[in-house]
């Protein structure tokens, strides 16, 4: 079975300094793999996907994430935090079996916090 | 374009009652699915559409029911509220069910008591 691990629940950074959130995942055969931002009583938003090619991929808002397969992680990064990316993160990966529908497991979620 | 679009926004029920949660959205996307968001542990799968008149269980169905007469509409039925169903519901929707990404609904946030 597949599975999402976001190894922090919060991630503290200082505005203009650079952001890491953290994502592993499991999944046999290749991994689709997507990163969503959640703002406080909205739905999620997508930020980027990783589906083939390039490992790098860049995605909105500045979003940028790094695939590794031999890690088997997709690290969310941001060269430059802003106080507004302050939210919720969600890594997810495609689940694979029972037909087309893109049926995603996700992460328990790594709470972003930006400070000046 | 108003997206994914659910009603209502809160909800108070209690033990047994029944209700259904709306779920529209005006993309024409084939592939619609239901979630639960609990505290510290990410979204569950509840329930998903293909297609019109095409429904399947997700992770977590039981207690739940769905339907899909049209390719914008895709109600939640909740037939006897439990208090292990407080929780907020999402609704999605995407164009491509391999790899497409998702359009989630603003949410419901459910209450039974």
């Amino acid at each position: 079975a597949q599975s999402v691990a976001q190894p922090e629940d919060q991630v503290n950074v200082a505005e203009g300094n650079p952001l890491t959130v953290k994502c592993t995942y499991s999944v046999s055969g290749n991994p689709y793999l997507f990163w969503y931002v959640q703002y406080p009583n909205r739905g999620l938003q997508f930020l980027l996907k990783y589906i083939t090619g390039d490992n790098l991929v860049k995605g909105s808002y500045g979003f940028e994430a790094e695939f590794n397969k031999s890690q088997t992680s997709f690290h969310l990064k941001k060269p430059s935090a802003l106080v507004s990316d302050s939210a919720l993160y969600f890594c997810a990966v495609r689940s694979w079996g029972g037909g087309t529908a893109s049926k995603l497991t996700f992460g328990t979620g790594t709470r972003l916090q930006v400070t000046l | 374009n108003a997206g994914v679009t659910q009603t209502p926004k809160f909800r108070i029920l209690k033990i047994g009652q029944s209700m259904t949660l709306q779920c529209t959205q005006d993309m024409n996307h084939n592939y619609m699915y239901w979630y639960r968001q609990d505290p510290g542990m990410g979204l569950k799968l509840i329930y998903y559409s293909v297609g019109a008149g095409i429904t399947d269980k997700g992770e977590v169905p039981n207690g739940y029911n769905v339907s899909r007469s049209t390719t914008e509409d895709f109600p939640l039925r909740l037939e006897l509220a439990a208090p292990s169903q407080t929780s907020v519901y999402f609704c999605a929707s995407s164009s491509n069910g391999l790899a497409g990404e998702q359009y989630f609904g603003p949410g419901t946030r459910l209450t039974v008591t």
